[in-house]
């Protein structure tokens, strides 16, 4: 079977750092996304990592660990339009399987 | 950026008929498309794969015989939920995925919202 595991709320200031991390067991694995949704929209992509390692985006960073089987998601400098969703998903055979989310709430 | 096109964005239905989705990919040719539900305050549930030309494949546990999917072009790929129920009444959402330098790239449709009343 397929699981990914991340945590389900996060509260966090604006101008913070916060960190998601996501721990995944799949029987195929190509690599780890992270997107972002907004209530009432679509996903939007925020980065992939395919090799162990960082990945760095702007204010937002992501890491992998291919021999953990664990990533995390990075946001810096923390704004209040960072509220929002946040899923990882594994790439297995060409299909994205999504881990349930972590609702990221930043308060002023 | 590659765009993906979702129609209707909404839509509202009696329970017993049948709703068609369209999934378009505007500016590229879509290797694979594909389906995925979501309830609300849940995550993305795929539902299936379509290839375009061949026949769709579900994820365990999704009615193929209720969720059809047409995958006639490599840029349009619909999803008919037909009979539907009020239980039908979800998010969908469609993906159309490219290959582009070597790089395997998903882009996502803005979702369809089904209300069955």
């Amino acid at each position: 079977g397929q699981s990914l595991e991340q945590p389900s709320e996060v509260t966090a200031v604006e101008g913070a750092i916060v960190q998601i991390n996501c721990t995944y067991q799949t029987s195929g694995f190509y690599g780890l996304s992270w997107y972002q949704q907004h209530d009432g929209g679509a996903p939007t992509f925020l980065s992939y990592n395919a090799l162990d390692g960082l990945e760095e985006t702007g204010r937002f960073s992501s890491f992998l660990s291919r021999s953990d089987s664990y990533g995390y998601l990075l946001l810096q400098e923390l704004q209040m339009k960072d509220s929002a969703s946040y899923f990882c998903a594994v790439l297995n055979t060409g299909k994205l399987i999504f881990g349930q989310g972590t609702t990221l709430q930043v308060k002023p | 950026g590659a765009v993906v096109s979702q129609h209707p964005s909404w839509v509202i239905c009696k329970s017993g008929t049948s709703v068609k989705i369209e999934c378009r990919s505007l500016d590229f040719q879509a290797t694979t498309m594909f389906w995925y539900r979501q309830f609300p305050k849940q995550s993305l549930m795929l539902m299936a794969t379509s290839n375009e030309g061949s026949k769709a494949t579900y994820e365990q546990g999704v009615e193929k015989d209720k969720f059809l999917i047409n995958h006639a072009s490599l840029t349009l790929s619909t999803l008919t939920v037909t009979s539907a129920h009020p239980e039908d009444s979800s998010f969908y959402i469609c993906s159309a995925t490219r290959r582009l330098a070597g790089v395997w790239e998903q882009y996502f449709g803005p979702g369809t919202r089904l209300t069955v009343t």
